[in-house]
């Protein structure tokens, strides 16, 4: 079946504009997770989905970064006024529910670069 | 805060050695652990995983014990093949609240024919 989808798969942008951040989680998942990707940072959680509780959003690193869920499924991760430092490869999960005993399963990143 | 501590890269080994990569973990309770690997071009993919003490996780060769003692979760293959070159990442779920992966820096390993 098919998996976890993201796009887009590249993005650059200039500092200081606005980006929106697309993933598609496997079908019948009710979690959904964002991370990041990034060479000084390694992997780090950014927030959290499940089913339609409020979602955790502690690892958020600024007020920049927010995420909604709509309808149980598609996420979009959105960064505000982008700086150099939010470049980063933004990958999302989903999994079945919220047991730590459920597999994240990844989707392939978005890759963002700003200039 | 829980945190994974993992062994630093980059590990080199040649076809059929014997590969360790350690990992040691801080986390209150009982963390469920994690290997995910990430291959060159690809997404991250589970590995294998353990949930309780003394609990093996094993996968494609690879395996790795629960040790709460010392709360490790080394990752061992007998014979390694070029295949296995990829970023290998421990992590963790703690046993609270929290819901996400803690993720170790990331071994890359690369193994030469």
């Amino acid at each position: 079946g098919a998996g976890v989808s993201q796009s887009p798969s590249n993005k650059v942008t200039e500092k200081g504009k606005d980006v929106e951040l697309r993933c598609d989680p496997i079908s019948g998942h009710t979690a959904l997770y964002w991370y990041r990707q990034s060479l000084g940072q390694g992997l780090e959680f950014l927030i959290y989905f499940q089913g339609n509780s409020a979602p955790d959003k502690s690892g958020l690193p600024s007020d920049r970064f927010s995420a909604e869920r709509t309808g149980g499924s598609v996420s979009t991760l959105t960064i505000q006024r982008t700086q150099q430092e939010d470049s980063a490869v933004y990958l999302c999960a989903s999994s079945l529910g919220g047991m730590s005993s459920y597999e994240q399963y990844f989707g392939p990143g978005t890759r963002l670069t700003v200039t | 805060g829980d945190s994974v501590t993992q062994m630093e890269g980059p590990v080199t080994l040649s076809e059929e050695a014997f590969l360790t990569i350690n990992c040691t973990y801080t986390a209150t309770g009982y963390p469920s652990l994690f290997w995910y690997v990430q291959y060159p071009g690809e997404g991250l993919q589970l590995l294998l995983k353990a949930t309780k003490a003394d609990d093996k996780g094993s996968n494609k060769g690879f395996e790795a014990t629960y040790r709460k003692e010392t709360t490790s979760f080394h990752l061992e293959k007998g014979s390694v093949q070029v295949s296995d070159s990829a970023v290998y990442f421990c992590a963790l779920i703690s046993s609270g609240s929290a819901r996400q992966l803690t993720f170790g820096s990331g071994t890359q390993l690369t193994v030469l024919p």
